[in-house]
């Protein structure tokens, strides 16, 4: 099982739009539409900002948007703001010999 | 408004097992949308998914620790439980707990640390 490949950093001004892709195979990615995405702060659990590739949870700000294509998801943040800058970690829905879930290694984001 | 909350040692020596509890509150854990998951993250590193758990005793383990890990679950007690046996000092980590619907971990626990060292 190995996980998503994710751009280890990203980053982008404030007002600029920044994407990170998430790359699985057709056993995740590209055979279920169950990708996620988490936004991590530093020394903080994970907060959920995309399900079902391109949901968003209530009170998720609409600069929060996700796609797929294929194999590869991806999270698009518009319009970046400084409270944006965090750890964005993916995640699937997968399945082999049995279901699971598999997380992507996160993509560190940098507003600079 | 869900909350889930994580307990068990900080400190667990290798080879033993290391034993957590997640207690469910503001929401019923027989829900029969929602799976209970663990999820853990190794200091300076990524996230783990390791298992879930339905309220009939249904799971699902990651395939890379399915050998070595057991997820319970007591409605009763409206918590469940993760054992992993055998840890050594890779098992170091903080440990979420968290409800899960389609693949998707909604609401999570605060996380606990677990360290294995003698």
């Amino acid at each position: 099982q190995s996980a998503l490949t994710q751009p280890p950093s990203a980053s982008g001004s404030p007002g600029q739009s920044v994407t990170i892709s998430c790359t699985g195979t057709s056993s995740d990615v590209g055979g279920y539409n169950f990708v996620s995405w988490y936004q991590q702060h530093p020394g903080k659990a994970p907060k959920l900002i995309i399900f079902e590739v391109n949901k968003r949870p209530s009170g998720v700000p609409d600069r929060f948007s996700g796609s797929k294509s294929g194999n590869t998801a991806s999270l698009t943040v518009s319009g970046l703001q400084a409270e944006d800058e965090a750890d964005y970690y993916c995640s699937s829905h997968a399945v082999t010999n049995n279901a699971y879930v598999v997380f992507g290694a996160g993509t560190k984001l940098t507003v600079l | 408004q869900l909350q889930l909350q994580e307990s068990g040692p900080g400190l667990v020596e290798p080879s033993e097992t290391l034993s957590l509890t997640c207690s469910v509150s503001g929401g019923s854990i027989s829900s029969t949308d929602s799976y209970w998951a663990w999820i853990r993250q190794p200091p300076g590193k990524g996230l783990q998914w390791i298992g879930s758990i339905h309220f009939t005793g249904k799971t699902f383990y990651s395939p890379s620790l399915r050998s070595r890990v057991t997820i319970s679950i007591d409605t009763s007690k409206s918590q469940f439980s993760l054992k992993v046996n055998s840890v050594t000092a890779t098992d170091t980590a903080v440990y979420y707990c968290a409800r899960e619907r389609t693949s998707t971990s909604f609401d999570w626990g605060q996380g606990t640390l677990v360290t294995v060292s003698s």
